[in-house]
């Protein structure tokens, strides 16, 4: 059965500083997501990352994959309040096309002044 | 360009009584799954369709729990005899086939959630 943890569980940071919020998972996979929620709401998609290697960049987050290491990695530049929110790592782990996912517990991202 | 919708948006029950909800794919994506989330969790999968035919199902949903999508575009996830255990967000999400990639991208909807008292 897949695992999908996610590390740390709760990340209180100052507002300029960088930050690196990790996902690993415990079976064979090339796919791998990173969401957004914010409280009450539903999931916004950050990143798809569908190879060993991959590495994504939107503003001031990046993500990148490694397959061989089964761990992916969402790196926060110089953080400002509005990143603050939950993001979730997730997983697909089907053997064939179905692309059902697994998700991490989240990391709730705090961003003070 | 409307994205995946849900209905109702919350919906408070009591224990024993039948519950559905409906979810509205983004049009023409042919693969619809549905998803639940309880408190401070990540969403666990429950099943998914392609066009009508349902694909898979979890082990987390129950015989109280049926899922349809009967003509390919909308579908409905019914609750039977709810329980306090029931009550979570349910999300849905619609996703597109990219080419030889396959379903590689899933839009999900604002949820529905459940309290069961």
């Amino acid at each position: 059965e897949l695992k999908v943890e996610q590390n740390p569980l709760f990340l209180s940071m100052q507002e300029g500083k960088n930050y690196t919020i990790y996902c690993n998972y415990s079976t064979t996979s090339d796919r791998l997501y990173w969401y957004r929620q914010d409280p009450g709401k539903s999931l916004e998609s950050l990143f798809v990352l569908l190879s060993n290697g991959a590495v994504k960049q939107e503003g001031r987050l990046m993500a990148s994959l490694d397959t061989k290491a089964r761990l992916s990695t969402l790196h926060i530049t110089a953080a400002v309040h509005d990143l603050s929110a939950t993001y979730f790592c997730a997983v697909d782990g089907s053997t064939g096309t179905a692309s059902k996912l697994t998700f991490g517990t989240g990391t709730r991202l705090q961003v003070t002044l | 360009d409307t994205g995946v919708s849900q209905d109702p948006r919350h919906k408070i029950t009591k224990r024993g009584q039948n519950v559905t909800f409906r979810c509205d794919p983004i049009s023409e994506h042919n693969r619809l799954y549905w998803y639940r989330q309880t408190l401070g969790q990540g969403p666990e999968f429950l099943t998914y369709f392609q066009n009508e035919a349902q694909l898979e199902k979890s082990r987390l949903l129950s015989d109280r729990f049926s899922a349809e999508r009967p003509k390919g575009s909308f579908s409905t996830l019914e609750i039977q005899r709810t329980e306090q255990g029931d009550s979570a967000m349910y999300l849905c999400a619609s996703s597109p086939k990219r080419g030889s990639w396959g379903w590689i991208e899933q839009y999900f909807g604002p949820g529905t959630r459940l309290t069961v008292t």
